[in-house]
């Protein structure tokens, strides 16, 4: 069976600090894909990140980086030099095999302080 | 803004009726996802169609029906409505048919009293 796990509900970070948000999946298929999405309580989804399972490298985005251990099955989010802006929900999301679906986690919730 | 609409934004009815979304996706976008984002069930992908065609199904109910017409845009309608179909309804688009990046449009909340 397909999962994404977040563990973390909800997570403080300071001003200017780098955090890192959980995530570990779960399928059998050796294709697959992973995302980051960000979620501010205006309430839009934000692309945010992708990192895929054939990838060599771990993917950035500016101030976001994917930390993909394969072996463990996760793929944590970093985002470096936390901003106020920042602040908001999280999902990390699967999409595996041929397929074209896409399964999310329960999300984090970033605080990030003054 | 991602260049994706949604109308309406808000939606209130009432137990047993029916409802129809609508979404236009980015110009030039092929593709066009449906997803619901409820307390209880969080995020789930609902349907895809691509360029007028079913692609993908996910957690979507019978009562819930979708389109895509020639002009691309996309319709999801969702019939004897329950009081847990109240969520936030987001439709996205890609160019393609299974692109990383997905441009989500603002969600239309729905509230079934």
């Amino acid at each position: 069976a397909q999962k994404i796990t977040q563990t973390q509900p909800g997570m403080f970070v300071q001003e200017k600090e780098a955090v890192t948000l959980d995530c570990t999946y779960d399928t059998s298929d050796p294709s697959y894909g992973l995302f980051w999405y960000k979620q501010p309580s205006s309430g839009e989804m934000i692309f945010l990140i992708y990192q895929g399972s054939y990838d060599q490298q771990n993917a950035t985005e500016g101030r976001y980086s994917l930390n993909f251990q394969k072996a463990r099955k996760s793929a944590n989010l970093v985002i470096s030099a936390s901003q106020l802006g920042d602040s908001a929900m999280y999902f990390c999301a699967m999409r595996s095999g041929g397929g074209f679906k896409t399964i999310f986690g329960a999300g984090t919730r970033l605080f990030v302080k003054a | 803004d991602s260049g994706v609409t949604q109308t309406p934004k808000h939606l209130i009815t009432a137990t047993g009726q029916r409802v129809t979304l609508r979404c236009s996706p980015r110009s030039g976008d092929l593709s066009v996802y449906w997803y619901q984002q409820s307390l209880d069930q969080g995020l789930q992908f609902l349907i895809q169609y691509y360029n007028g065609e079913e692609r993908a199904k996910g957690n979507i109910l019978e009562r819930f029906s979708a389109q895509q017409f020639p002009d691309l845009h996309s319709e999801l309608n969702l019939s004897s409505l329950e009081l847990g179909d109240s969520a936030l309804y987001f439709c996205a688009s890609t160019p393609g048919r299974r692109d990383n990046e997905q441009f989500f449009g603002p969600g239309t909340r729905l509230t079934v009293l």
